[in-house]
């Protein structure tokens, strides 16, 4: 499996825009890129996906490099809520939808208010 | 739509006591996921199982450990004769392999202590 690479942590002010970055060199044309996010005690939960496109959703943006090599998950006004571990991660298949889920060490975020 | 749900949410035993974990998946989701996570560390991948055949497993999963689904629906995991390595919080997630976005949905995981 193709490995990604984040800084293992980040702060952030209450309602500044947050980028966290994502390096995964390997990537190959049929892997997706998938973002989740796990709040402390709590299970991981989804955040968002992408092949090539930068992508848009209620809870966050995903922009992906051209060459595919890194992408950036950005929380547009980050809250104390937000507060989390946030892991990329590749994940193989047409749909992003075959296989498991590698997860690294992900990027421990921290907001401050 | 009650979300993937575990039991028990924690779990204290003496080494080499059997312990089971069971997982109750989002209906109608085919798919079904085993983690373990330590402190600090991210999720490590188990097993999945479509439907009610395991389709994959980790190096992690050691002969002590067994994953069962058998009607397709919930699944357990257990584990015999525990060591106090095998502590560790362990999680169940759920998918749909057609459908949808492919995302997991996790339950909120069963805490074990191996004393």
């Amino acid at each position: 499996d193709a490995k990604t690479t984040q800084p293992n942590s980040m702060e952030s002010n209450e309602e500044e825009p947050v980028h966290l970055p994502c390096n995964h060199s390997t990537i190959s044309g049929t892997d997706y890129i998938h973002w989740y996010r796990q709040l402390p005690s709590q299970g991981p939960e989804y955040v968002i996906h992408g092949l090539t496109s930068n992508v848009n959703n209620r809870m966050a943006s995903l922009a992906i490099a051209e060459d595919r090599k890194s992408s950036t998950l950005i929380l547009h006004r980050a809250t104390l809520r937000d507060a989390a571990v946030y892991y990329c991660i590749l994940r193989v298949g047409p749909s992003g939808s075959q296989g498991n889920l590698i997860f690294g060490k992900g990027t421990k975020l921290s907001v401050k208010p | 739509d009650t979300g993937v749900s575990q039991d028990p949410r924690h779990k204290i035993t003496k080494r080499g006591q059997n312990v089971t974990f069971r997982c109750d998946p989002i209906s109608e989701h085919n798919r079904l996921y085993w983690y373990r996570q330590t402190l600090g560390q991210g999720p490590e991948f188990l097993t999945y199982f479509q439907n009610e055949a395991q389709l994959e497993k980790s190096r992690l999963l050691s002969d002590r450990f067994s994953a069962e689904r058998p009607k397709g629906s919930f699944s357990t995991l257990e584990i015999q004769r525990t060591e106090q390595g095998d502590s560790a919080m362990y999680l169940c997630a759920s998918t749909r392999t057609s459908g949808g976005t492919g995302e997991l949905f996790f339950g909120e995981g069963s805490r074990l202590t191996v004393l």
